[in-house]
């Protein structure tokens, strides 16, 4: 089944303790992206990729990293998580670019304390 | 800045009911739109836009853009409780690969 996977589903952790939210996607897509999605924002993109070793920032990207190293991952880090971070966050992936069909893993909850 | 506003942004109505949606955009070199509904938790996929005039259409649902006047409509006839969603507008924005949304339209659809 074609599918993006977002781990953990759900996470409460503290200010400072980092962490790793990990995104998977079976269908060899190129284009990968990162979300967050806040009430009354809306969805905003933290992070993109276009390819292996391929990634640009996004519309909000202070305070999180992302890495590219294998076509199918796609891992968004918060080296240093503050509560302003607690947020639902959503992983995304396309064929080839930002204008083509998304498929969104199914969130990942976070709350920072 | 490149921009994609959406209005209204929260709309009730009765099973029935036919509704229009609107997503209205500033980007430079403009490529394409896209609508996606978003239910309980992850946005699905509805349709993308990029020549004006043309309607996209999926049973119930259809969509159309203006090119000229730089913004889409969804429409939904006969709407039924299933249809209550936040449906969401995107913009690739130009230049880049960076993806724009708009803030969403909740609907309510009421029995």
């Amino acid at each position: 089944e074609a599918q993006v996977t977002q781990n953990p589903r759900y996470l409460i952790t503290v200010t400072g303790k980092k962490l790793t939210v990990t995104c998977s996607q079976n269908m060899n897509h190129e284009y990968m992206s990162w979300y967050r999605q806040d009430p009354g924002l809306g969805l905003r993109q933290i992070y993109y990729s276009m390819n292996v070793e391929v990634t640009d920032k996004g519309d909000v990207p202070e305070g999180y990293k992302v890495s590219r190293k294998e076509k199918r991952n796609f891992p968004l880090i918060l080296e240093s998580p503050s509560p302003n971070q607690t947020s639902l966050y959503f992983c995304a992936s396309s064929l080839y670019q930002a204008n083509t069909e998304a498929f969104f893993g199914q969130g990942t909850r976070l709350t920072v304390v | 800045e490149d921009k994609v506003v959406q209005s209204p942004l929260s709309l009730v109505v009765h099973e029935g009911d036919t509704v229009t949606l609107n997503c209205s955009y500033e980007v430079t070199n403009f490529r394409s739109l896209l609508w996606y509904k978003q239910e309980k938790k992850a946005p699905t996929f509805l349709f993308m836009l990029t020549s004006s005039g043309i309607e996209k259409k999926s049973g119930r649902l259809s969509s159309i853009l203006d090119k000229k006047e730089l913004f889409s409509i969804l429409n939904i006839t006969a709407t039924q409780t299933g249809d209550s969603a936040v449906y969401l507008c995107a913009v690739p924005q130009g230049g880049s690969e960076k993806l724009v949304f708009g803030k969403g339209t909740k609907l309510t659809v009421n029995p």
